[in-house]
């Protein structure tokens, strides 16, 4: 199977807490990309990381790599309601196939 | 910079009639792909272009599902004879696909639901 799997299904968090999500796959990837999707709405891109990379960041945004353990992490820091959503990890091979998991939904409580 | 779009965003059809989405990329990206997304699910791929050649379409049920992509830009996305378990979300995503690490745009869906 090509697709991740992340982890945990839901998480519920109080707004300004952190929200951690994980991901794990079987197959070497090129990259690893985050996505998030709101209900109703298509999926936007969060961040990308290389095999080749171990850790990223964007805003408030960290993502780990680990290839060896073939699994990744998100880390969303200092939550907003506005985070409510669902994310997915895509696991990107050659010839640009992405592959989505199951998906992490999230919910912030102000 | 126009997003991708799809049309229609809903449609009902009874079970076993035929249904087609249509889909425009972000101008100037290669590769165009279709997702079927069944609710609480994860956006499964049916089929990926490069520009007008297909490169995968390994999860298409071929028996009923169809895909083109004329010129290399519009697709299209057709089921012939629909079933109640392609009640989903169907997503168009596009990418620049000149090389790897790229990011994909993806377009606000098309919900379908047989009855």
């Amino acid at each position: 199977s090509q697709q991740g799997e992340e982890d945990p299904q839901a998480l519920s968090i109080q707004e300004g807490e952190n929200a951690t999500m994980n991901c794990s796959y079987k197959t070497s990837i090129n990259n690893l990309q985050w996505y998030r999707q709101n209900s109703g709405r298509g999926l936007v891109h969060l961040i990308l990381i290389r095999s080749n990379e171990r850790e990223k960041h964007s805003g408030r945004l960290r993502v780990t790599l680990d290839t060896s353990k073939k699994s990744s992490s998100l880390l969303i820091t200092a939550s907003r309601a506005a985070d409510t959503a669902s994310y997915f990890c895509a696991t990107v091979f050659t010839g640009n196939q992405f592959y989505f998991g199951t998906g992490t939904s999230l919910t912030v409580i102000p | 910079e126009a997003g991708v779009a799809q049309s229609p965003r809903y449609k009902i059809i009874e079970k076993r009639q035929s249904v087609a989405f249509w889909c425009n990329p972000i101008s100037g990206h290669a590769t165009l792909y279709w997702y079927q997304q069944i609710l609480g699910q994860g956006p499964k791929l049916l089929i990926q272009f490069q520009n007008n050649g297909v490169v995968d379409d390994s999860q298409l049920p071929k028996d009923r599902f169809s895909a083109e992509r004329l010129k290399g830009v519009d697709s299209t996305l057709k089921i012939q004879p629909a079933k109640l378990e392609d009640s989903a979300v169907y997503l168009c995503a596009s990418s620049f696909g000149a090389g790897l690490n790229t990011e994909a745009f993806f377009g606000q869906g098309t919900r379908l639901t047989v009855v």
